[in-house]
């Protein structure tokens, strides 16, 4: 079955700075790919999204890019400020239905 | 509008003793799922309905748990004779079609402990 490696683990960055997370998936199937935000003991809240059909979205400071041939993907942040601390999750969704995700990055934002 | 609610928030099990969780999806939304959220993992997939059928249940992890929709709208997880290893945060998620493609939206989840 699907498989979603996420790194780092752990990021800290200085306010104003940028913060990259990185996933890799193993099932070529996959074609949607959501990033959630989890605060402490919140639910987790979709923040961007791409489809397999797209290499690259953005929403504000938040982008997303897709590589299908090296199956990975992206999240970066800019301009990053202290309420962006948070647990972020990735996704695939391979099938058409559940979501397989990532272990998770705790992000810590210094101000 | 109104979001995905899940109930109880919280709930504490002696072992042994059955539960029930309960989720109310976003009215109109097709698809519904079940996760599972053990402490600082990201969550995995339990089971999936569209409207009242349960389409996959490959990842309940044992014939204890058990989950329905009867109707196509509110969505009842049971865990028979829970367990310590049970403990987790259980997260429902509804879909306003039946292609994942779509957004899944998250409830709170329900915290159990099973003492």
């Amino acid at each position: 079955g699907e498989n979603v490696e996420q790194h780092p683990s752990t990021l800290s960055v200085q306010e104003g700075d940028s913060a990259v997370i990185k996933c890799t998936y193993s099932d070529s199937a996959s074609n949607y790919f959501p990033w959630y935000k989890q605060e402490l003991g919140k639910r987790p809240q979709l923040i961007i999204d791409i489809r397999s059909n797209v290499g690259e979205k953005k929403d504000q400071r938040i982008a997303v890019t897709l590589n299908k041939t090296a199956k990975h993907f992206s999240l970066h942040i800019t301009e990053t400020q202290p309420e962006d601390s948070a647990v972020y999750f990735c996704a695939a969704s391979p099938y058409g239905n559940k979501l397989v995700f990532g272990a998770g990055t705790i992000l810590r934002v210094k101000s | 509008g109104a979001g995905v609610s899940q109930s109880p928030r919280y709930k504490v099990a002696k072992r042994g003793q059955d539960v029930a969780l309960r989720c109310d999806p976003i009215s109109g939304h097709v698809s519904l799922f079940w996760y599972q959220q053990a402490l600082g993992q990201g969550p995995e997939f339990l089971t999936y309905f569209q409207n009242e059928a349960q389409l996959d249940k490959s990842g309940l992890p044992s014939d204890r748990f058990f989950a329905e929709r009867p109707e196509g709208s509110v969505s009842t997880l049971k865990i028979q004779r829970t367990q310590q290893e049970d403990s987790a945060v259980y997260l429902c998620a509804s879909s306003l079609d039946r292609l994942a493609t779509h957004e899944q939206y998250f409830g709170p989840g329900t915290r159990l402990t099973v003492t």
